[in-house]
């Protein structure tokens, strides 16, 4: 089993819609947890971060952290085109402060 | 704020040469930089975790004499491939962190070796 699990994609969602992606891990004792998007070619921007159970909001992004299921998603509310990119997630291990990355999964988002 | 840079942002070379990417915060310190690889369609791989003054920690599978990582100071760390190859070319980002857990990517290099 990988460490920090993502489908892919490409997820394909219409303009204006909501788009969900979800991420699972494997490690219980991961504290921290991350959204990056990256376009392609360039490097990943940080997107929002969440350490507690439930949501978190900024925006058009909400985090939802399920630490019991080991389930970490991001929701992109009105989605535009120009959020068409690959999301990353990764997670934090505080004991061997190391950043593990999911595969990602890519978005793209239909006008 | 948060902003970190690489330089240079993209470099050709000949098989054999060595070349050596920057990387640095510019309105933090860093007291960890991480080196990432990424090759194309794929996610980022963990090379090696720098602390400013001291050695890196290096992923298994990494060379160490092949990768040489400098943290020098809170704000510069660099990345050297030595006697570069073919196998090599990747696209190289950088990351630094101020301390808690949040890390700042800087655009990353793109290497070709020839």
């Amino acid at each position: 089993q990988k460490e920090v699990e993502q489908n892919s994609g490409p997820l394909s969602v219409p303009e204006g819609a909501i788009a969900s992606l979800n991420c699972t891990y494997s490690d219980r004792g991961s504290q921290s947890f991350f959204w990056y998007r990256q376009y392609s070619g360039k490097s990943p921007e940080l997107i929002m971060f969440i350490y507690s159970n439930g949501d978190k909001e900024d925006g058009r992004f909400t985090a939802q952290l399920n630490k019991a299921s080991q389930y970490v998603s991001l929701l992109i509310r009105d989605s535009q085109p120009s959020d068409s990119a690959t999301y990353l997630c990764a997670v934090f291990s505080s004991g061997t402060y190391k950043y593990i990355f999911g595969t990602g999964t890519r978005l793209k988002v239909l006008a | 704020g948060a902003v970190v840079s690489q330089h240079p942002s993209w470099v050709i070379c000949k098989s054999g040469t060595s070349v050596k990417i920057e990387c640095r915060s510019l309105d933090f310190q860093a007291t960890t930089m991480f080196w990432y690889r990424q090759f194309p369609k794929q996610s980022l791989m963990l090379m090696a975790t720098s602390n400013e003054g001291s050695k890196a920690t290096y992923e298994q599978g990494v060379e160490k004499d092949k990768f040489l990582i400098n943290h020098a100071s809170l704000t510069l760390s660099t990345l050297t491939v030595t006697s570069a190859h073919p196998e090599d070319s990747s696209f190289y980002i950088c990351s630094a962190s101020p301390g808690g857990e949040a890390q700042y990517f800087g655009p990353g290099t793109r290497l070709t070796v020839l």
